[in-house]
């Protein structure tokens, strides 16, 4: 039930773009995305809820492929504040499932 | 606001007692939720309340592990006897409204049980 993020891990050059994928097998209806940095609390970025929206602030952007069960994150010229481990949440089944299940989270490196 | 309240930050025990953990969500959520990160088993939902009241705790690993929450501002998570394995970042989260909206976590609690 556990969605599963890939790439596991990816180094980056500041001004690199980067895309990370989540993907359940269940039917999903919103993907939380949050990144945390190392010895720190996850920090919420944007929530992408069933209807194939895609959303954005800045230089991150996130899409939902209802079909597919999969969320990409899309992080556009990269800055060295980007760096940590970006987790997707899913909510799975119906819009009263209260809870979120994570992914194994994706480890982001930008070096200057 | 403060945001959601844990402590301790840092609790080293020995196998065998009882540890505490506690939590202050933001002042007028309504849920509150429990995780356990660890590097092989990543970030699990333990527990999760809704108006004080334990909604899922299918995550809760075993009879070890109790949480409670008395009133809308507190919540424990109790682990009696701690062992070894139990060693990992703690962390509360709270929401204000349906399961849409987001989660806010607290800084952790990271337990070393030796």
């Amino acid at each position: 039930q556990q969605p599963v993020q890939s790439p596991q891990a990816v180094i980056l050059r500041e001004g690199e773009d980067a895309v990370i994928n989540c993907s359940s097998s269940k039917a999903l209806y919103s993907v939380h995305w949050y990144r945390q940095k190392h010895g720190e609390a996850p920090v919420f970025l944007m929530i992408l809820l069933k209807g194939g929206e895609q959303k954005g602030h800045d230089k991150i952007s996130a899409s939902f492929n209802e079909k597919k069960q999969q969320s990409s994150l899309y992080l556009t010229a990269s800055q060295l504040s980007y760096s940590g481990t970006y987790f997707c949440g899913t909510q799975v089944g119906s819009s009263n499932t209260g809870k979120l299940i994570f992914g194994q989270g994706t480890t982001l490196q930008v070096k200057p | 606001d403060a945001g959601v309240i844990q402590s301790p930050r840092h609790e080293v025990t020995e196998m065998g007692q009882e540890v505490t953990l506690r939590c202050k969500p933001i002042s007028g959520h309504n849920s509150l939720f429990w995780y356990r990160q660890t590097m092989m088993r990543g970030l699990e939902l333990l527990i999760y309340f809704n108006n004080n009241v334990p909604i899922d705790d299918s995550g809760m690993p075993e009879d070890r592990f109790s949480a409670k929450m008395p009133n809308a501002s507190f919540s424990t998570l109790k682990i009696q006897p701690s062992e070894p394995r139990d060693s990992a970042v703690y962390f509360c989260a709270s929401r204000a409204g349906g399961p849409t909206d987001t989660q806010y976590f607290g800084p952790g609690t990271r337990l070393t049980v030796l």
